[in-house]
């Protein structure tokens, strides 16, 4: 049982430069989520999905885009990557709501030069 | 907005000696709260919750939590701290539907 996996774990872009962070889950969960950790500011919500075919922004949406296909599957854009985005992005999943126990990937460390 | 506010950015203590880590949050309505913790090189896992009930709420590795309503607060605490507790601790608090708000997490370094 693999939980959530999450790819790449380390990434270096150029300012300008879009990517797709890559998250997937083998729970059958219906609620995901993708979360930034920065030094002093904990984790902050980018956005979230509570089932395929629906997404909605969190507390620091701007600059990314997500979309929800599959249950399995919910890759984070990043259109234009920019320094302020530097960080290590967490994907979570979890039965139900986010009441729920949130399952965690391994994290994404980027950077922005 | 909802937010949540740990008090304590590091932490350092000796062996043996009690953990109390503040968590104070701000949001009107029926609150979930939660402790959440990173030990180094691992995933962020789930410590305990209070969803209602009985406000001292017990989780993993003899972690304990109070939800004191009138406080606003949700603070953790251990009678006695193993050097494997050295971790990060993140409080969380439901903000509105489907979100989960953290705080800006503690980082305690235990010393044998």
């Amino acid at each position: 049982n693999a939980g959530v996996t999450q790819t790449p774990k380390f990434q270096v872009l150029k300012t300008g430069q879009s990517m797709t962070l890559q998250c997937a889950q083998d729970m059958n969960h219906e609620y995901m989520s993708w979360y930034r950790q920065d030094p002093g500011m904990g984790l902050r919500l980018i956005h979230y999905s509570v089932g395929a075919g629906i997404t909605d922004q969190g507390e620091v949406p701007n600059g990314y885009n997500v979309s929800r296909s599959t249950t399995e599957d919910f890759p984070l854009r990043l259109l234009s990557a920019a320094p302020s985005q530097t960080s290590v992005y967490f994907c979570a999943s979890s039965q139900g709501t986010y009441n729920e126990k949130l399952f965690f990937g391994s994290g994404t460390q980027l950077s922005v030069l | 907005a909802q937010s949540v506010s740990q008090h304590n950015h590091h932490v350092i203590l000796s062996e043996a000696a009690s953990l109390e880590l503040g968590c104070n949050y701000s949001y009107g309505g029926t609150v979930n709260l939660f402790w959440y913790v990173q030990y180094p090189g691992q995933h962020l896992q789930l410590l305990l919750k209070y969803f209602s009930g009985d406000p001292l709420v017990k989780g993993i590795k003899g972690f304990e939590a109070e939800f004191i309503k009138s406080k606003f607060s949700f603070n953790l605490r251990k009678p006695s701290v193993q050097w494997s507790d050295t971790a990060e601790y993140f409080c969380a608090v439901n903000g509105g539907y489907n979100k989960l708000i953290f705080g800006a997490g503690t980082r305690l370094a235990v010393h044998p």
